[in-house]
């Protein structure tokens, strides 16, 4: 199947800092990436649809200013957290859509905001 | 509105059993539905889906999941668990309208007992 990959897998950070996590598709484009937010023992809450060469569509109750989605390219999705605060900490994970509709996952990032 | 429901937070099986995670669905039109498992600190991984065709689709390691229309169901099932089967299980529908929009499943936690 299709490969998506995350970078970093862990980030720990301080309060008041800003990460990126990079979503990368390895071996097929995708005009269309998106980001999950999973919080312990619960199930995905989609964050955004991010789309290639064009702004974001976020999900009602998302901040846009806090998090920074940009898709520069068919292969590569950034979400930038900025202003990290301890309730931001959570498991972040990315998807990539391929030609057929199936949605590929990423193998997730942990971020831990101190 | 689309959703999918998983009613069992948990399913315990012998290895060697024939095991069952259950999904019922609630879709406007067609429904595609998915079936993804998440190990530990992971993303989610690709079983198989639905769009059309037969209602028995097969997926990968040897799960397949049967799709009723008539009990809006779909339910995944494989033969003879492995303990590496063990693993947090997960329904999808796409959205019927806006194809970029996936509905997870509260997710089922899968134990396979040596």
């Amino acid at each position: 199947g299709a490969v998506v990959s995350q970078h970093p897998s862990w980030v720990i950070c301080k309060s008041g800092t800003s990460v990126k996590i990079e979503c990368r598709s390895l071996d097929f484009q995708a005009t269309t990436m998106f980001w999950y937010r999973q919080f312990p023992k619960q199930s995905l809450m989609l964050m955004a649809t991010s789309n290639e060469g064009s702004k974001a569509t976020y999900e009602q109750g998302v901040e846009k200013d806090k998090f920074l989605i940009n898709h520069a390219s068919l292969t590569l999705s950034t979400l930038t957290v900025t202003s990290a605060h301890p309730e931001d900490s959570s498991f972040y994970i990315c998807s990539a859509r391929d030609s057929t509709d199936t949605q590929y996952f990423g193998p997730g990032t942990r971020l831990t905001v101190l | 509105a689309q959703s999918v429901a998983q009613p069992e937070d948990q399913v315990n099986v012998a290895e060697g059993n024939p095991l069952t995670v259950k999904c019922t669905y609630s879709v406007s039109g067609n429904p595609y539905l998915f079936w993804y498992v998440q190990y530990p600190n992971r993303g989610l991984q690709f079983l198989l889906k639905y769009i059309t065709g037969d209602n028995l689709v097969k997926g990968s390691y040897g799960f397949e999941a049967e799709f009723n229309k008539s009990q809006t169901s779909f339910h995944l099932k494989k033969p003879s668990a492995l303990v590496s089967d063990s693993a947090l299980y997960f329904c999808a529908v796409r959205d019927s309208y806006n194809f970029n929009k996936f509905y997870f499943g509260s997710g089922t936690k899968l134990n396979v007992k040596p």
